[in-house]
Order: structure tokens, then C-alpha cells, then sequence
């Protein structure tokens, strides 16, 4: 079967680094997606990886190993407005997204 | 207005009704989703069209129909609403076709409450 992993929650300081990991078995791999998503709102597209390594983004960085099936998002100097769930997805051999559960991240002051 | 759009916004529904939810989007995407997200789970897939016409199955299709019959507007249809279809769902769209690695746009939400 088709299965996503990533931790229910975590809590961070304001200013502070976090990193999200997110592990995969997928039928097929064509990319790797972050997702941002606020409290009663839309999921709004963060990062993508489709080749072993770091792709930075202003604050934000993802990672991706393909041999080991796992991805991180890092979260620099975190902010107040970054308390949010950030979802892991895959894009399995159907060009279809699975998704994990998301992790919902709060920063404390 | 860019991007893709929802409608109603929220809905209570009885249980056995029908009930279409609206979804557009005006950046002539491919390809469009229907996901329902529920509480402790991910996203889900109920049906999808990679083109105008064309429309598949997703994860969880059973108790919900969709039609394509222009790039725009992708509805999707319960036949008739039971309390497990108690939901949020999504509408996303994405450039490219079925064979293409490329983002999913999100529409804000339909909050759907079967009683």
C-alpha cells in the first residue's frame, strides 16, 4: 500500500529553526510536495523536490533522499505567522498525489 | 479573479438530499481534484479529469459524481447525502494534464454538515 508519514504536531520557539520530516512508500515516485495550510483555509503549495538534495526558499528549505523514502521541511527564524499544518505529499507512477495527515506546527512567543 | 473558486462556502445538508458544490477556476488548467479533507487524515482523492471530457475515479469515489464539460468548471455531485460525507472538501487544479509533475492550486472550501 500507499503510505505517508509525518508527526501529528510539534511545538517551536518564535525565532527558532524546525524541521519536519516526512517519510514515504509510494508506487512510483514523480516528486515530492510541501503544503502549507492555515486553520480553516486552503492548502497554498510551499516547495518541490524531485532529485536527491536541498532546495532553499527564503527561510524555508526542503530536502529530499530518494534511496531512503524520507524528506524534511526546515523552518528558520520562525515566525508567529508560521504556526500552521505543513503537509507532505508524493506524486505516485498515476501523476496523483498522495498526501500525509500533516503536521500541525505551533510557535510559542 | 485568478485562481479557482468554491461554492457555497459552507452548507448544512439532511440526510438523503442531493447537493452539487460548485467549483471554477479561470487559469485554464488541465487538469482538476476533488479532495475531502477529514480530521487526523490526509487529503483524500474522490475524482478527478485530467482534461475537458475526461473524468477518473479517485481514493474514496462511492456516493459522489462529477462531469467536465468544459476546462472551467468541475462540480461535483452527491446523489444522496448521508452523515459520512461530513466534510471539507477542496477543489484544486494543475496545469498540466494526467502526465505532468506540476503544482495543485487549492480552492478555498466547501464545509459540507450532513445531519
Amino acid at each position: 500500500g500507499q503510505n505517508i508519514d509525518q508527526p501529528t504536531e510539534m511545538t517551536a520557539t518564535e525565532g527558532a529553526i524546525v524541521q519536519i520530516n516526512c517519510t514515504y512508500q509510494t508506487s512510483g515516485f514523480n516528486g515530492l510536495f510541501w503544503y502549507q495550510q492555515h486553520a480553516g483555509e486552503a492548502p497554498t503549495f510551499l516547495s518541490y523536490n524531485v532529485l536527491d538534495g536541498l532546495e532553499e526558499k527564503g527561510r524555508f528549505s526542503s530536502f529530499l533522499s530518494r534511496s531512503k523514502g524520507y524528506s524534511y521541511l526546515l523552518l528558520k527564524e520562525l515566525q508567529m505567522k508560521d504556526s500552521a499544518s505543513y503537509l507532505c505529499a508524493v506524486m505516485d507512477s498515476n501523476y496523483q498525489l498522495i498526501w500525509g495527515a500533516g503536521t500541525k506546527l505551533i510557535i510559542k512567543p | 479573479i485568478a485562481g479557482i473558486t468554491q461554492a457555497p462556502t459552507s452548507q448544512i445538508l439532511a440526510a438523503g438530499r442531493r447537493m452539487t458544490l460548485r467549483c471554477t477556476q479561470d487559469m485554464r488548467h488541465n487538469a482538476m481534484y476533488w479532495y475531502r479533507q477529514d480530521l487526523g487524515l490526509g487529503l483524500r482523492l474522490i475524482h478527478y479529469s485530467n482534461t475537458a471530457g475526461t473524468t477518473g475515479k479517485g481514493e474514496v469515489p462511492d456516493g459522489y459524481s462529477v462531469s467536465r464539460a468544459n476546462t472551467d468548471d468541475f462540480p461535483l455531485t452527491l446523489a444522496s447525502a448521508v452523515p459520512s460525507q461530513t466534510s471539507v472538501y477542496f477543489c484544486a487544479s494543475k496545469e498540466e494534464g494526467g502526465d505532468g509533475a506540476d503544482t495543485q492550486y487549492f480552492g478555498p472550501g466547501t464545509r459540507l454538515t450532513v445531519l
